[in-house]
């Protein structure tokens, strides 16, 4: 596509449900980044793919996160048992290298209610 | 650990006049790039100017340019003849330069900015 992708745009979960958020990348692109932006803050690092590698998840900030891409194009950003402080905008980026320009999607906004 | 902060949380500026957004960050590292991102309410992040540390020329791009400081550790964004829509939160940012594992980006907190027409 012409553009990072993601989906669906907005959503709103229960607290204790399960949310999955997805990610389609530009065609090529190796490298895949998901980063979380909480309410008047600055996006944070969650996790990064090379192709279908997930070389650091150093940012997950709990068990609850989980992250895939198993075919090194689509990512998928699974979040369990969904909290209040899981509320933020996810960000999701790829880029052609590790050491090219990263384009960002529109994000996915999650209220957890 | 590399941190990026941005002391002006909000600024205003008059449509046509120029305007600059502060960025300092703190690294041990030699090699690195900064990034200027623009993010409007649609929150698509975009990028407005990048420099790599090892340049000394600071960067230009049609309206935007930086003031890079490197002892100083200091980044600033200069946009001039501003625009209405340059309206919007901007981010400062950190990656490093060589081809580690992750070049995540770490980015400060954001300077809304706003354009009086």
């Amino acid at each position: 596509g012409a553009g990072v992708s993601q989906s669906p745009r907005y959503k709103v979960a229960k607290r204790g449900q399960d949310v999955a958020l997805r990610c389609d990348p530009i065609s090529g692109h190796v490298s895949l980044f998901w980063y979380q932006q909480a309410l008047g803050q600055g996006p944070e690092f969650l996790t990064y793919f090379q192709n279908e590698a997930q070389l650091d998840k150093s940012g997950l900030p709990s068990d609850r996160f989980f992250a895939e891409r198993p075919e090194g194009s689509v990512s998928t950003l699974k979040i369990q048992r969904t909290q209040q402080e899981d509320s933020a905008v996810y960000l999701c980026a790829s880029s052609y290298t590790t050491d090219t320009e990263a384009f960002f999607g529109q994000g996915t906004r999650l209220t957890v209610v | 650990a590399q941190t990026v902060t941005q002391s002006q949380p909000e600024m205003s500026v008059q449509e046509a006049e120029t305007v600059t957004l502060s960025c300092t960050y703190d690294t041990s590292e030699s090699d690195y790039y900064l990034f200027w991102y623009k993010q409007p309410p649609s929150r698509q992040m975009i990028l407005v100017i990048r420099q790599e540390a090892y340049k000394q020329q600071n960067a230009t791009e049609n309206r935007f340019s930086v003031n890079f400081q490197k002892a100083a550790k200091s980044f600033s964004l200069k946009i001039s003849d501003s625009q209405l829509g340059d309206a919007a939160m901007y981010f400062c940012a950190y990656r490093r330069g060589y081809g580690g594992a992750t070049n995540k980006l770490i980015f400060g907190t954001g300077t809304l900015l706003a354009v009086q027409p």
